[in-house]
C-alpha cells in the first residue's frame, strides 16, 4: 500500500508562485512516476504533468508548459509541483497520484495508472 | 491531443437502477480507457483499468465495455454508495493526459 501525503492549504497573490510537495511512502521515490492533477471548484480533472523520478524526466501538459515545474528530491523522498504567474483561474485543488505502468517510446507514452492519489492541496489565488 | 467527451454531464436514478455513462474519445485509443470515482472533497479513485478491468475492492455491480472510441461505464444495481461523480481518461497517447468532463450521479 502507497501512502501519499501533500502539503497544506496555500493563498497566493494574482502574479505569484506556489510550491506544493508530494511525499509517496511504501517504497523509494525512484521506483515512482507521479503526476499532478488539478480541479477547479465544480469542475473536471486537469493534468498538468509528470515526473518519472527514476529517469529524472519531466512531461508537462502544454496548456502549463513554460509556468509548471515539476521535481523531485530522492534525498527527501519528496515531489515537487511549482506553477508560476498566478491567476484566479489557477484556484484549485491540486493532486499528486502515483502513476503506475506507464510505458513510453521515442514519440509519446501509454499513461500508467493513477492509482495512490494525495488528499489534494487547496491553491486559492485571490488578491 | 485526444479529446474526450463524456455523456450525460448528469444523471438522476435510484437506487436499484441500472446505469449507464458513455465516454467518447476524438480517436482511437484502442482499450487504453480508465474509469475513476470521486465523491465530494474526496481525491478520485481508480475503478476500471484498461475499459474492463476491475481494480481490487471494487464491487461486481460495476463493469466496463467498449473499444476505439466508444466507451461505457455500467452500474447494474446502484447502491446508495454509488452516488458521485464518474471520470474517463484515456491512457492511449501522453503527454497530455486527458479526461472525461465527468458525470455527476446524483439521487432521485
Amino acid at each position: 500500500q502507497v501512502l501519499v501525503v501533500q502539503s497544506g492549504p496555500e493563498v497566493r497573490k494574482p502574479g505569484s508562485s506556489v510550491k506544493v510537495s508530494c511525499k509517496a511512502s511504501g517504497g523509494t521515490l525512484s521506483s515512482y512516476t507521479l503526476s499532478w492533477v488539478r480541479q477547479a471548484p465544480g469542475q473536471g480533472l486537469e493534468w498538468l504533468g509528470r515526473i518519472i523520478a527514476v529517469l529524472g524526466t519531466t512531461h508537462y501538459s502544454q496548456k502549463f508548459q513554460g509556468r509548471v515545474t515539476i521535481s523531485a528530491d530522492k534525498s527527501t523522498a519528496t515531489a515537487y509541483m511549482e506553477l508560476n504567474s498566478l491567476t484566479s483561474d489557477d484556484t484549485a485543488v491540486y493532486y499528486c497520484a502515483t502513476e503506475t505502468g506507464i510505458f513510453c517510446n521515442r514519440s509519446s507514452c501509454y499513461a500508467g495508472l493513477f492509482d495512490f492519489w494525495g488528499q489534494g492541496t487547496l491553491v486559492t489565488v485571490s488578491s | 491531443d485526444i479529446q474526450m467527451t463524456q455523456s450525460p454531464s448528469s444523471l438522476s436514478a435510484s437506487v436499484g437502477d441500472r446505469v449507464t455513462i458513455t465516454c467518447r474519445a476524438s480517436q482511437s485509443i484502442n482499450n487504453y480507457l480508465n474509469w475513476y470515482q470521486q465523491k465530494p472533497g474526496k481525491a478520485p479513485k481508480l475503478l476500471i483499468s484498461a475499459t474492463s478491468n476491475l481494480q481490487s475492492g471494487v464491487p461486481s455491480r460495476f463493469s466496463g465495455s467498449g473499444s476505439g472510441t466508444d466507451f461505457t461505464l455500467t452500474i447494474s444495481s446502484l447502491q446508495p454508495e454509488d452516488f458521485a461523480t464518474y471520470f474517463c481518461q484515456q491512457s492511449y497517447s501522453t503527454p497530455p493526459v486527458t479526461f472525461g468532463q465527468g458525470t455527476r450521479l446524483e439521487i432521485k
